[in-house]
């Protein structure tokens, strides 16, 4: 089974409807992230969360919003869809062990592919 | 933001040295160099990361200039499997969420 899964894997929805793509892991990470990602560029931060009472946003955040219901689960919403919200989403997790700032490795999910008409 | 600069896209034989470069000259010195790898409808993978001396594991070597302005991930052998977008990140100090992802170096792998 796969570390870190994402569901739905692929969604197609209406500008203006509220959808929720939700992240769940075993690895037993503290650290979850959501990134996006567009056509032939790289992958842009939109929150990060530390531990389950900690929510930080990102580079790009204004449009979504999270919720870290658990140590494995970080939800990320798109309270009301626009077009430009077309990307590919992947989360990601990481643990930062002491003494090891910067080494941490982060491993993500499969993606979820966001189609907004 | 810590920037790196790659090469767009390179190209490479299967079962021939790769050499990807990568030019990050506003590394400080106590930012790791990581390497990850994005394949084809998959989500980014890690390949090696390093912070002064040139590393292996069991995917690829990492070599790290002198002066640290610029690394070298190295494909000892490449395969069909090794084409992907190979992204070159330094991490901050302060940890990971501070990751800038760039557009990356496109690697085809010729047959």
């Amino acid at each position: 089974d796969a570390d870190v899964t994402q569901t739905p894997r692929n969604r197609i929805t209406k500008t203006g409807k509220r959808i929720m793509l939700e992240c769940s892991q075993t690895k037993g990470h503290d650290r979850m992230y959501w990134y996006r990602q567009d056509p032939g560029l790289g992958l842009r931060l939109i929150y990060y969360s530390f531990d389950v009472k900690d929510i930080n946003k990102g580079e790009i955040s204004d449009g979504y919003s999270v919720s870290r219901q658990a140590q494995a689960k970080f939800s990320l919403s798109l309270e009301s869809a626009i077009p430009n919200q077309t990307a590919l989403y992947f989360c990601a997790t990481s643990d930062l062990l002491v003494g090891e700032a910067g080494q941490e490795t982060q491993y993500f999910g499969p993606g979820t592919r966001l189609l907004v008409l | 933001d810590a920037k790196t600069t790659q090469p767009n896209s390179m190209e490479s034989n299967e079962e021939e040295p790769v050499h990807l470069p990568c030019n990050h000259s506003t590394i400080s010195g106590t930012d790791y160099i990581h390497w990850y790898r994005q394949l084809p409808s998959q989500g980014p993978e890690y390949v090696i990361h390093g912070l002064t001396s040139n590393v292996n594991n069991r995917m690829a070597s990492l070599a790290i200039a002198e002066d640290r302005k610029s690394s070298t991930l190295i494909l000892h052998r490449a395969t069909l499997r090794d084409a992907a977008v190979y992204y070159c990140i330094y991490v901050p100090e302060g940890g990971s969420e501070k990751l800038v992802f760039g557009k990356g170096t496109k690697l085809t792998v010729n047959p």
